[in-house]
């Protein structure tokens, strides 16, 4: 069974501090996908990123980093120089590529709030 | 379209009531998912579908739940005889293949 665990509950900066959420995952496949999406007080599902499990590169999209370490099942997410519009809650998922209509598995979810 | 479509935003039934929701993948999208998020918290994995046909229901409380994607038309969820912890938003998703799922707006279920 997939599991997805987001320890951090609530995470309270202030802006232009950096922050990580961290997210550690459990399966048993060795193709999977990972996936963080931002879910802003408005409650839509905005996607970020997703990463195959046979690539550990770290990505950066402007002020947005991921570092995927397979060794420690961990996929966290950076902020650098946070903003206020970046308050939302923020879910890692998994997916376990195997049949092509895999259902995400998602963590309880990490509420940020960046305080001005 | 170019996003995945909910309708309605909102719905309200009485306990025992019957509620009916319904998604419109983006076009050329042959998979499609629904999920239910509880108190703006935890997601769960209801049912998917490959075209018209159900790929994984593992997630559905088949006593009440129903599901269907029919050619031609928008894809629904179905709640006979809704209890009040089926008070949720409820969203779908839709993807190319099973690598990026773009998720619709929601609907709000209420049942009082």
């Amino acid at each position: 069974a997939q599991k997805v665990t987001q320890a951090q509950t609530e995470i309270s900066v202030v802006e232009k501090e950096d922050v990580t959420l961290d997210c550690v995952y459990e399966t048993r496949d060795t193709t999977y996908y990972l996936f963080w999406y931002k879910q802003p007080p408005s409650g839509e599902l905005v996607f970020l990123i997703r990463r195959n499990s046979f690539d550990e590169q770290n990505e950066i999209s402007g002020r947005y980093s991921w570092n995927f370490q397979k060794s420690t099942s961990s996929f966290n997410f950076t902020i650098t120089a946070s903003q206020v519009v970046d308050s939302a809650v923020y879910f890692c998922a998994l997916s376990e590529a195997g049949g092509g209509a895999d259902g995400l598995t998602f963590g309880k979810g990490t509420h940020l709030i960046i305080q001005p | 379209g170019e996003e995945v479509a909910q309708t309605p935003k909102h719905l309200v039934r009485g306990e025992g009531q019957k509620a009916k929701l319904y998604c419109a993948p983006i076009k050329g999208h042959s998979y499609v998912f629904w999920y239910q998020q509880v108190l703006k918290n935890e997601f769960k994995f209801l049912i998917s579908f490959q075209n018209e046909n159900v790929f994984d229901e593992t997630g559905m409380p088949k006593e009440r739940f129903s599901a269907k994607c029919l050619p031609n038309s928008p894809c629904s969820l179905e709640i006979q005889a809704t209890k009040l912890e089926d008070s949720a938003v409820y969203f779908c998703a839709s993807s190319r293949t099973s690598e990026n799922q773009y998720f619709g707006p929601g609907t709000r279920l209420t049942v009082l």
